[in-house]
């Protein structure tokens, strides 16, 4: 099966400072991702839809400028929450899909924290 | 709106009982509809994905059903285990290959 792996799966740091995750698809190429943000007992809520090679697109309510995505290439993905403050706690999972495909694969989840 | 809702929010069940799982969804245009479940800390695995035409689908111990007339979705599990204790998700693909996501049912399985 495909699988695609986030890293790190959790990091604490001070507020103002950056925090970069990756999303990388380990056994196939993923022309898009899709990164989300789950607080607790909530569901995921979609942030951004990144393409390989192009501009991420943002969700209503989601600061570009805050949450820099980087799709660079088929297999990787980043994400970046620039100038943390404690409400970016939350746990950020991303997802990937093929060229062509509808099914969309989830990688473990990275969990924020910001103190 | 598109929506997806899951009832119940929390179930607890004896380990061996069964139990089901329901989601209602107003999405239309409609593409398919997957269950997923997802432990505490860990990103959603697929447990089922169904077409507008499948009536029911099975994965191990957990059978999903859809009726896409009136817009419901059943998730069934089969002889509970200690290990199906997570939350388990409905998600509703647009026909844009957006995904809408239900707010989940946690399940807790007591031994």
């Amino acid at each position: 099966g495909a699988v695609v792996s986030q890293h790190p799966s959790r990091v604490i740091c001070k507020s103002g400072t950056s925090v970069k995750i990756e999303c990388r698809s380990l056994d196939f190429q993923a022309t898009t991702m899709f990164w989300y943000r789950q607080f607790p007992k909530q569901s995921l809520m979609l942030m951004a839809t990144s393409n390989e090679g192009s501009k991420a697109t943002y969700e209503q309510g989601v600061e570009k400028d805050k949450f820099l995505i980087n799709h660079a290439s088929l297999t990787l993905s980043t994400l970046t929450v620039t100038s943390a403050h404690p409400e970016d706690s939350s746990f950020y999972i991303c997802s990937a899909r093929k060229q062509g495909a509808t099914e969309a694969f989830f990688g473990q989840g990275t969990r924020l924290t910001v103190v | 709106k598109n929506q997806v809702e899951q009832s119940p929010q929390s179930l607890i069940i004896l380990e061996g009982k069964n139990c089901t799982l329901q989601c209602n969804y107003t999405v239309s245009p409609f593409s398919n509809l997957r269950w997923y479940k997802q432990d505490t800390g860990r990103g959603p695995v697929s447990l089922t994905i169904m077409t507008f035409s499948e009536n029911t689908k099975s994965n191990g111990r957990y059978t999903a059903t859809l009726d896409a007339d009136t817009k419901q979705s059943s998730l069934h599990i089969t002889a509970s285990q200690l290990s199906d204790s997570a939350s388990y998700i409905c998600v509703v693909m647009d026909s844009s290959y957006k995904l809408i996501f239900g707010s989940g049912t946690r399940l807790l399985v007591r031994p």
